[in-house]
């Protein structure tokens, strides 16, 4: 059962433009959220969270939202820029296990 | 601070076959995590030791086991390998289970003949 659902495989975006990443979860006992970058070969690093208790947060181009009521987490990362080219995961955790999404593959295309 | 490195990054098996993988967290790191991410399926969580004790375990058969080593250290099994069992396997470190931020290795592609 998938906890924490990516329902977009891939997406492409022109460089400069915002890539908008969506995940959907299903638990209402998640308390904290993240989004990982893979590169081929390499595992997913961290690249943002936020707690449950907020609905918003940045850090430079990135900009993670959060809407408990519709239980739907989206990233965003204004202006997209062609090293972000990468597979990116969401995860939820409960305070006792992380859940990942199944990725997306985002391209951003030069 | 060097990260996390798993041992082999590539192994071949064939059907029937065991396996062994290896997982070194980060200094004072003493939570460590193993996940399988095939396509399509994401990461799926195989199971978790801290203090040299499994404190969580995914859904995955008997065939997959684990263990850790009092420095941490960590190793995972998977005895009569399977053609499903290719995937890549990724070990992940953490401070504490409590931790809300997981440190992953790059991971040990099996390939399964």
């Amino acid at each position: 059962d998938q906890q924490v659902k990516q329902n977009s495989p891939s997406l492409s975006v022109q460089e400069g433009r915002i890539s908008i990443l969506n995940c959907d979860y299903t638990n209402s006992m998640f308390d904290y959220f993240l989004w990982y970058k893979k590169y081929p070969a390499e595992g997913p690093t961290f690249l943002i969270s936020i707690s449950s208790i907020k609905d918003k947060n940045e850090d430079g181009r990135f900009t993670v939202f959060l809407n408990k009521s519709a239980k739907h987490l989206s990233l965003h990362i204004v202006p997209s820029q062609p090293g972000d080219s990468a597979v990116y995961f969401c995860a939820a955790y409960t305070g006792n296990q992380f859940y990942f999404g199944t990725g997306t593959s985002l391209t951003v295309i030069p | 601070k060097a990260g996390v490195t798993q041992t082999p990054r590539y192994l071949i098996k064939t059907r029937g076959q065991q396996v062994t993988l290896s997982c070194s967290p980060i200094s004072g790191h003493r939570s460590v995590s193993w996940y399988q991410q095939t396509p399509g399926q994401g990461l799926q969580f195989l199971f978790e030791y801290f203090s040299e004790t499994q404190r969580n375990k995914g859904n995955f058969p008997g065939r997959f086991s684990g263990r850790q080593f009092s420095n941490s250290r960590s190793e995972m099994n998977v005895s009569t390998l399977e053609l499903g069992d290719s995937a890549l396997y990724l070990c992940a470190s953490s401070l504490d289970p409590r931790s809300d931020t997981q440190y992953f290795g790059p991971g040990t592609r099996l390939t399964v003949l």
